[in-house]
């Protein structure tokens, strides 16, 4: 059965530093991988998605992530944090074992910018 | 194009009474998926509908039901509301459902509080 796991319930980071919040899955088939972004109340907007190909994958916003299949990890980077980046972000995986890819979230990282 | 429309954004029921939530996906998406989003167990996915046929099922108790009608419009019934029904309830459309990767589009959600 797939699985995610978001190391972090909270980061905190200083405007214009690194971010990086981290992902690892659990899947028994090769998987496709999410992150979404969710801004206060509001649903959740894709950042981008991993299906086949380039393991480095670039999103919006800046944001980017790598697949690393022998870690089974998928961490979101970005090089430069704003303080329009503060939200929760979401980790997703859909293998479609068993015929559904009906995705499974993690419970999410809460990123938090200081000016 | 318009996006995921929900009504309504907040809700106050009793224990006891039902409730009925709506979703309207973006036009030509044919699947919906209903989420429940707690800060204790994060999302958890309800069931998904595929052109009016319910195609996946998650684990909550039959007081939570679902339909999906000819133009995609879906609706969520929850029936004799428990204090724990409380919670961000999110639908998603997409183009052919989770199938191949295709990314989840998200409405932002009815507060649901049960007093």
């Amino acid at each position: 059965a797939q699985s995610v796991t978001q190391l972090g319930s909270h980061v905190s980071v200083s405007e214009g530093a690194l971010v990086l919040l981290r992902c690892n899955y659990s899947s028994s088939v090769p998987p496709y991988l999410f992150w979404y972004v969710q801004y206060p109340n509001q649903g959740l907007q894709l950042l981008l998605k991993y299906t086949t190909g380039a393991t480095l994958v670039k999103g919006i916003n800046g944001f980017e992530a790598e697949f690393k299949k022998s870690e089974t990890s998928f961490h979101l980077t970005k090089p430069s944090a704003h303080m329009s980046d503060a939200a929760e972000y979401f980790c997703a995986v859909s293998d479609g074992a068993g015929g559904s890819y009906i995705p499974t979230f993690g419970r999410g990282t809460s990123l938090i910018v200081h000016p | 194009k318009a996006g995921v429309t929900q009504t309504p954004r907040y809700l106050i029921k009793t224990r006891g009474q039902q409730v009925t939530l709506s979703c309207s996906p973006i036009s030509g998406h044919r699947s919906v998926s209903w989420y429940q989003q707690t800060p204790g167990q994060g999302l958890q996915f309800l069931f998904e509908y595929f052109s009016e046929t319910q195609r996946n099922k998650g684990n909550f108790p039959g007081r939570f039901s679902g339909r999906q009608f000819s133009n995609s419009r879906s609706e969520m019934n929850v029936s004799t509301l428990e204090l724990g029904d409380s919670a961000l309830y999110l639908c998603a459309s997409s183009l052919e459902g989770a199938t191949g990767g295709a990314p989840l589009h998200f409405g932002n959600g009815t507060r649901l509080t049960v007093t």
